[in-house]
């Protein structure tokens, strides 16, 4: 069963500090996304990339980074999270190429307090 | 960024009532629509990729129909059971390999 697993379902972090939020995929695929979702507003991109060591902004990368140092895992870390970026975090990969659909994880609830 | 909308943002059926909920998008460089279900605690799966026009799917109670020249798409839901209760989510991808998903459809079944 092919999956992507996100490494935590519900984290608290204080303002202010560093936070990683680690994605894995199994399924040898290229690319991979982070988006978080908030009421309202649906799911927002805010980094993807197409291959190791690369990656691009997505349409909200303020406060964010990432990281792909293998094509299997893709974390993306809050250099000093905010209160504004409590949100749901949901990682997902896909084959490159086409309109091939996406592979979810099942999210990551952040709180910053 | 392209806008996709859905509606309505959400509902509340009745178990056993059948509903429905649309997807509005460009159809400019149009390539696929995408539906998802999203359920508590769990990963959004997919339900149904859909590229030409006037496709029709159906897993189910759940179908979706797909019209790229007015840029809509119809999810039906039969019959509706309280494991139906997700969010359902659209998404455009386009011939630029690009996604861009709605804001949701939020639905509640009331036993």
């Amino acid at each position: 069963d092919v999956k992507v697993t996100q490494s935590s379902r519900y984290l608290v972090k204080r303002t202010g500090e560093k936070v990683f939020l680690e994605c894995v995929q199994d399924m040898d695929h290229e690319n991979m996304f982070w988006y978080r979702q908030d009421p309202g507003l649906g799911l927002r991109l805010i980094y993807f990339s197409y291959d190791v060591k690369m990656k691009e902004k997505g349409d909200i990368p303020e406060g964010y980074s990432v990281s792909r140092e293998k094509k299997e895992r893709f974390s993306l870390i809050l250099e000093s999270a905010s209160t504004n970026q409590t949100s749901m975090y949901l990682c997902a990969s896909r084959v490159l190429g086409g309109g091939r659909g996406y592979t979810f994880g099942s999210g990551t609830r952040l709180t910053v307090v | 960024i392209l806008n996709v909308e859905q509606s309505p943002q959400s509902l509340h059926v009745q178990e056993g009532d059948s509903t429905n909920f649309t997807c509005s998008f460009p159809s400019s460089n149009f390539y696929a629509l995408h539906w998802y279900r999203w359920e508590t605690a769990k990963s959004p799966e997919a339900l149904f990729v859909m590229t030409l026009n006037g496709d029709e799917k159906k897993k189910g109670r759940i179908s979706a129909t797909l019209n790229t020249k007015e840029g809509y798409s119809y999810l039906y839901i039969k019959g509706s059971q309280p494991e139906d209760s997700a969010t359902y989510l659209c998404a455009l991808s386009n011939t630029g390999n690009q996604f861009y998903f709605g804001t949701g459809t939020s639905l509640t079944v009331i036993p």
